[in-house]
């Protein structure tokens, strides 16, 4: 299975500052349709996890546009412009790439 | 509104079954491949299953293959796992997902899972 690493693990972050969270895979995430499927998730306290960003840079629906991804091949990066209270949580990348999809071991953003 | 609904968890003993239900609305089911994943309390997400629009293709993690089974009604917009000789390592929040391209869009509350004498 394809091994997802975050980091950091915490991140402690002031109010309406930058916040970035890297992602890295055991193996090329490209697809042989061109594609490559990385995705983030955000678990807030208490609640089910919630799609932000999928193909790597995509955002979903209703995702404010201070969240953003980018990366390429086994490199991956969540960022967050100006983090708000309401972005503390859990984030979480997975492949979904090559089966089984596989996730990161989730970072926990907290505020300073 | 899209709503996945899970039911079904428990306190089960060890080699002991249970059936977990994901009820879905807000969205033409049919249109959609579902997905289990679980998460241990205060841990990390492990993809367990999934099955195509039709029922026709359906995966499972090593794990609980030949323990597990999923399935779907189309008619009800509802999606099962039957989870039979379940071990201590099973405990976990059960979240049913939907499916679009190869990734998942929306989570259901999580129903949980407690295996334990």
């Amino acid at each position: 299975d394809v091994v997802m690493t975050q980091s950091p693990l915490s991140l402690p972050v002031t109010l309406g500052q930058a916040a970035s969270i890297s992602c890295r895979s055991s193996q090329s995430l490209v697809h042989s349709d061109g594609n490559t499927f990385l995705t983030w998730f955000q678990q807030r306290p208490g609640q089910s996890p919630r799609l932000l960003i999928h193909k790597v840079s995509n955002r979903g629906s209703g995702v404010p546009d201070r969240f953003s991804g980018s990366g390429s091949g086994t490199d991956f990066t969540l960022k967050i412009s100006r983090v708000e209270a309401e972005d503390v949580g859990v984030y979480y990348c997975m492949q979904s790439t090559k089966w089984p999809p596989t996730f990161g071991q989730g970072t926990k953003l907290e505020i300073k | 509104e899209v709503q996945m609904v899970a039911s079904g968890g428990d306190l089960v003993q060890p080699g002991g079954s249970l059936r977990l239900s994901c009820a879905a609305s807000g969205f033409t089911f049919t249109d959609y491949w579902m997905i289990w994943v679980r998460q241990v309390p205060g841990k990390g997400l492990e993809w367990v299953s999934n099955m195509d629009r039709d029922g026709s293709d359906k995966y499972y993690v090593a794990s609980v293959r030949g323990r597990f089974t999923i399935s779907r009604d189309n008619a009800k917009s509802s999606l099962y796992l039957e989870m039979n000789n379940l071990r201590a390592e099973d405990t976990a929040v059960y979240y049913c997902a939907r499916g679009v391209n190869r990734w998942t869009d929306y989570w259901g509350q999580g129903t949980l899972v407690t295996v334990s004498s």
